[in-house]
């Protein structure tokens, strides 16, 4: 595709279930990284990916937190047992290299009922 | 660990008034430098970067900002600004130590009045 896709838009979840955010990189593209925005916060670091393989999660905020990507392409970011805590918009970039700037997504706003 | 720091959470101004949203980043080393801007339920759109090169670079929509290695700032401006420059401006650094990850600072909401 053209940009960076992101599904669902919107979700809310009640409190305890799991959810799934899924994100489609521009082709190519080899880094993708997934960021936290919080109301009146800035963009929290979760975690990057080079190809499949993920050599920085160090900032996923706890064990509930978990991403794959396949085929060096779409990635997933699996949240278990949601708190409102973790209601947020997630974002997801992507780049041709780590040294370009990062093509954003419009973002998946998560609430937790 | 590199980090960014936006000084005003919030910058109200006229229409057709300059502007300046001050950014300044902590890091001893060569790094990259972008402004991204953010419309409401939009994601980050970048409005330009600084890779290498000339200080002072030029972006999108009349915008533009100066890499002061001294001062460690990469404050953008706008000569003069319009309704629709309305939105959430945030500055961030990457490839400090090593690392590509983008570090994004807490954003500054521009207003702009008639």
């Amino acid at each position: 595709g053209a940009g960076v896709s992101q599904s669902p838009s919107n979700k809310v979840t009640e409190k305890g279930k799991d959810v799934e955010l899924r994100c489609d990189p521009i082709s190519g593209h080899t880094a993708l990284y997934w960021y936290r925005q919080s109301l009146g916060q800035g963009l929290e670091f979760l975690i990057y990916f080079q190809g499949n393989s993920a050599p920085d999660k160090s900032g996923l905020p706890s064990d509930r937190f978990s991403a794959e990507r396949t085929g060096g392409s779409v990635s997933t970011l699996t949240i278990q047992r949601t708190q409102q805590e973790d209601s947020a918009v997630y974002l997801c970039a992507s780049t041709p290299t780590v040294q370009t700037e990062a093509f954003f997504g419009q973002g998946t706003r998560l609430t937790v009922v | 660990a590199q980090s960014v720091t936006q000084l005003d959470s919030q910058v109200p101004v006229f229409e057709e008034a300059p502007v300046e949203l001050r950014c300044n980043y902590s890091s001893s080393v060569s790094v990259y430098l972008f402004w991204y801007v953010q419309y409401p339920n939009q994601g980050l759109q970048l409005l330009l970067k600084y890779l290498s090169g000339s200080t002072l670079v030029k972006g999108i929509n009349g915008f533009e900002a100066e890499f002061n290695k001294s001062q460690t700032s990469f404050h953008l401006r706008k000569p003069s600004v319009h309704i629709s420059d309305t939105a959430e401006y945030f500055c961030a650094v990457s490839g400090s130590g090593g690392s590509y990850i983008p570090t994004f600072g807490r954003g500054t909401s521009l207003i702009v009045h008639p």
